[in-house]
């Protein structure tokens, strides 16, 4: 079965530091997506980011990037620069071809002034 | 206008009773979906549906029952209320058939607060 797990439940940081959220997951499908989703205080679900398996090319929008290696089974995602206005929950996902959304247990990031 | 919407966005109500919560997509998916999340704010997977198709969460207590009455509404019914069913619940939907390979685009949420 799908597995994702996102092993820092909390990450504190200083505004303008750099923070890696990590996302490990675990699958037997060659065809597989993964997402990660922001949930700000106000708990709507924000989608940022989907990658599917056979493209590895990292990704960088703004000040997001994201690291994706299949060798690791990772997709970390780095936030450059924090800002106050990035605190939130963030999960990670992944789905399969045939398969529901199973998330991780998301990363409360705070970034204090 | 907003993608995907969700009626009430805050329920309290007593053990033991039924409530319904509602959801709307206006962005002709196929495939609509509940999540629950807990205190622990854990995302799991309730029901997907598509075209009369619904695969359910073998986890799911039987007293928690979705009805679609077409494609672009999946309604939550449950039943006998208990304490822990006290969650925020998400439904969402994506495009194409079960198996969410794109975007899953959320509903603002409900809370359900169950004395």
């Amino acid at each position: 079965a799908q597995k994702v797990t996102q092993a820092q439940t909390e990450i504190s940081v200083v505004e303008k530091e750099d923070v890696t959220l990590d996302c490990v997951y675990e699958t037997r499908d060659t065809t597989y997506y993964l997402f990660w989703y922001k949930q700000p205080p106000s708990g709507e679900l924000v989608f940022l980011i989907r990658r599917n398996s056979f493209d590895e090319q990292n990704e960088i929008s703004g000040r997001y990037s994201w690291n994706f290696q299949k060798s690791t089974s990772s997709f970390n995602f780095t936030i450059t620069a924090s800002q106050v206005v990035d605190s939130a929950v963030y999960f990670c996902a992944l789905s399969e071809a045939h398969n529901d959304m199973r998330f991780g247990a998301g990363t409360r990031l705070t970034v204090k002034p | 206008d907003t993608a995907v919407s969700q009626t009430p966005k805050y329920l309290v109500t007593q053990m033991g009773n039924d409530k319904s919560i509602k959801c709307e997509q206006n962005l002709g998916h196929d495939t609509m979906y509940w999540y629950k999340q807990d205190s622990k704010k854990f995302l799991k997977i309730m029901f997907s549906y598509n075209n009369k198709e619904l695969i359910i969460n073998e986890t799911v207590p039987n007293r928690f029952s979705p009805k679609s009455p077409d494609k672009a509404h999946l309604n939550l019914h449950i039943n006998s209320l208990e304490l822990g069913d006290s969650a925020v619940y998400f439904c969402a939907s994506s495009q194409g058939p079960q198996g969410a390979t794109g975007e899953l685009f959320f509903g603002e949420g409900s809370r359900l607060t169950v004395l």
